[in-house]
C-alpha cells in the first residue's frame, strides 16, 4: 500500500518556467490538500479538493492552479514560477467528512527551487 | 479566528528527559486537535488527536497531550526521551471551511535529543 505518493521529489526551475506536481493516493480518500512548508511559517493550504472534478483555494492560492480529474489524483501547477514559490510541497488526503475528525496522510513531499 | 501557537521553535532535551512541547489554540467552538510529526525528508505523521471525548489523549510512541479547556492548552508530553524522537513536531487544529473542514498548523517545533 503507497499511500500518497508525490512526483518529482526535487525541481529547479528558472523564474517565469512551468511546472506540474504530480498527487496520487491510493486509498480511495474523497478529500486531497496541497500544502507549502516554509522555515517558522509551518504548513500553510494552497488548494483543496473534495471530490472528483472539484477544486477550492487555500490560504495561499496565487500562482498556483490545481486539477482533479480522477479521484487518486490531485495536481499543483505553476504557470509560471517565481522565486518566492521556492519551498517544499506537500500533499495530503483524508477520508470523507462523515467519517470524521480528518486525519490527513502526508505524502513525503517535493523540493521546488525557482532560481 | 480558530488557530494554534507553538511555543519555542526550538527544544532541547538529555536523553531519557522528560520532553513537554507546548500548543496553545484559540478557537469559539470546541475544537479538534491534532499533534503531527515530521522525520527529516519524511512528510508529516499523526501522533494523536483529540476530538471531544477523554482530555488525556494517549498517541504512538509513547507521546501523549492533555486537552485544558481552561487554559486553552493541548501540551505535548513524553515521559522519557529517546534519540529517535529527534524531529519537528507540529500542533493542528481542525477549522471550518465552506462545507467541509481543513488544518491549521502550528509554525513547529523541532525537539533536539542530546545523548
Amino acid at each position: 500500500n503507497a499511500g500518497v505518493t508525490q512526483t518529482p521529489k526535487f525541481r529547479v526551475l528558472k523564474t517565469g518556467q512551468s511546472m506540474t506536481l504530480l498527487c496520487a493516493q491510493d486509498m480511495n480518500h474523497e478529500y486531497m490538500y496541497w500544502y507549502r512548508q516554509d522555515p517558522g511559517m509551518g504548513l500553510r493550504l494552497i488548494h483543496y479538493s473534495v471530490g472528483e472534478g472539484t477544486t477550492a483555494k487555500g490560504e495561499v492560492p496565487d500562482g498556483y492552479n490545481v486539477s482533479r480529474l480522477k479521484k487518486q489524483n490531485f495536481l499543483l501547477g505553476l504557470e509560471s514560477a517565481a522565486p518566492s514559490q521556492t519551498s517544499v510541497y506537500f500533499c495530503a488526503s483524508s477520508r470523507d467528512r462523515a467519517s470524521g475528525a480528518n486525519v490527513l496522510t502526508f505524502g513525503a513531499g517535493s523540493r521546488l527551487t525557482v532560481l | 479566528a480558530q488557530s494554534v501557537t507553538q511555543l519555542g521553535s526550538h527544544v532541547s532535551v538529555s536523553e531519557g528527559a522528560l520532553v513537554l512541547l507546548r500548543c496553545n489554540y484559540s478557537s469559539s467552538v470546541p475544537p479538534y486537535l491534532f499533534w503531527y510529526v515530521q522525520y527529516p525528508n519524511q512528510g508529516l505523521q499523526l501522533l494523536l488527536k483529540y476530538t471531544s471525548a477523554a482530555t488525556l489523549v494517549k498517541g504512538i510512541n509513547g507521546f501523549e497531550a492533555e486537552f485544558k479547556k481552561s487554559e486553552t492548552s493541548f501540551h505535548l508530553t513524553k515521559p522519557s526521551a529517546h534519540m529517535s524522537d529527534a524531529a519537528e513536531y507540529f500542533c493542528a487544529v481542525r477549522v471550518r471551511m465552506d462545507s467541509s473542514y481543513k488544518l491549521i498548523f502550528g509554525s513547529g517545533t523541532r525537539l533536539l535529543v542530546r545523548p
